[in-house]
């Protein structure tokens, strides 16, 4: 099972917005909408920000927001912040166990 | 609120063996018996890898094919405790391992809860 793919790295001037990407088959991301994509600060655990493609956990900021097209699902954040500069990772169903898969996550540097 | 708390990390020599463990405090909504929970892990500088699963009631454990074969996960209910035993260790296999509940109820298809990590270095 691939990795899905993700820009290594973006960046944003605060108060801009930014999307990233996460694309990968009709086999995983194109064949359901459990995409979910996580927060990891330096140093940190990894913090769940979107499930569902699109959904947001209890306390998660409305500046995140996910959505999906075809093979490729997307993480938008409004309003950049100096604290959302961090690595940001997506994720197929985990449900489907054995095929769990990660993108290779996308640095993200708040200018 | 919701903890998981990993253990057991340690510097190893290649070809040995580790178990790691994961403690989870119970709180509203989390029913640790009732969960579904992984281990993921990540190498340094790199990014993250699913390692197994484990069935809330053990009727199902699942491995990632790098560690197949040479990883076993448990867990203990009655302890909330939910553990990896590492054997025939490779250098590859250096990396922070978390501990992870797969969302159920509201949150569906989705690592929900992480703990903060134990460091595994495989090295002679």
């Amino acid at each position: 099972q691939s990795a899905l793919t993700q820009p290594a790295s973006m960046s944003g001037s605060p108060g801009q917005s930014i999307t990233i990407s996460c694309t990968g088959t009709s086999s995983d991301v194109g064949d359901y909408n459990y995409v979910s994509w996580y927060q990891q600060h330096p140093d940190k655990s990894p913090k769940l920000i979107i499930y569902e493609v699109s959904n947001r956990p209890s306390g998660v900021s409305n500046r995140f927001s996910g959505s999906k097209s075809g093979n490729t699902a997307s993480l938008s954040i409004s309003g950049l912040q100096a604290d959302d500069e961090a690595d940001y990772y997506c994720a197929s169903d985990i449900r489907s166990r054995t095929l769990v898969v990660f993108g290779g996550g996308t640095k993200l540097t708040v200018l | 609120q919701v903890h998981l708390v990993e253990s057991g990390g340690g510097v190893v020599q290649p070809g040995g063996s580790l178990r790691l463990s994961c403690r989870a405090s119970e709180g509203s909504g989390f029913t640790f018996s009732r969960s579904g929970m992984h281990w993921v892990r990540q190498a340094p500088g790199k990014g993250l890898e699913w390692v197994a699963f484990i069935q809330s009631d053990e009727s199902r454990k699942d491995y990632a094919d790098s560690v197949k074969g040479r990883f076993t996960i448990s867990r203990d209910n009655s302890r909330n405790m939910v553990y990896l035993q590492l054997g025939s260790l490779r250098a590859e296999d250096s990396a922070m391992y978390y501990c992870a509940r797969e969302g159920s109820g509201i949150v569906v298809g989705a690592f929900d809860y992480w703990g903060q990590g134990t460091l595994v270095t495989v090295s002679s």
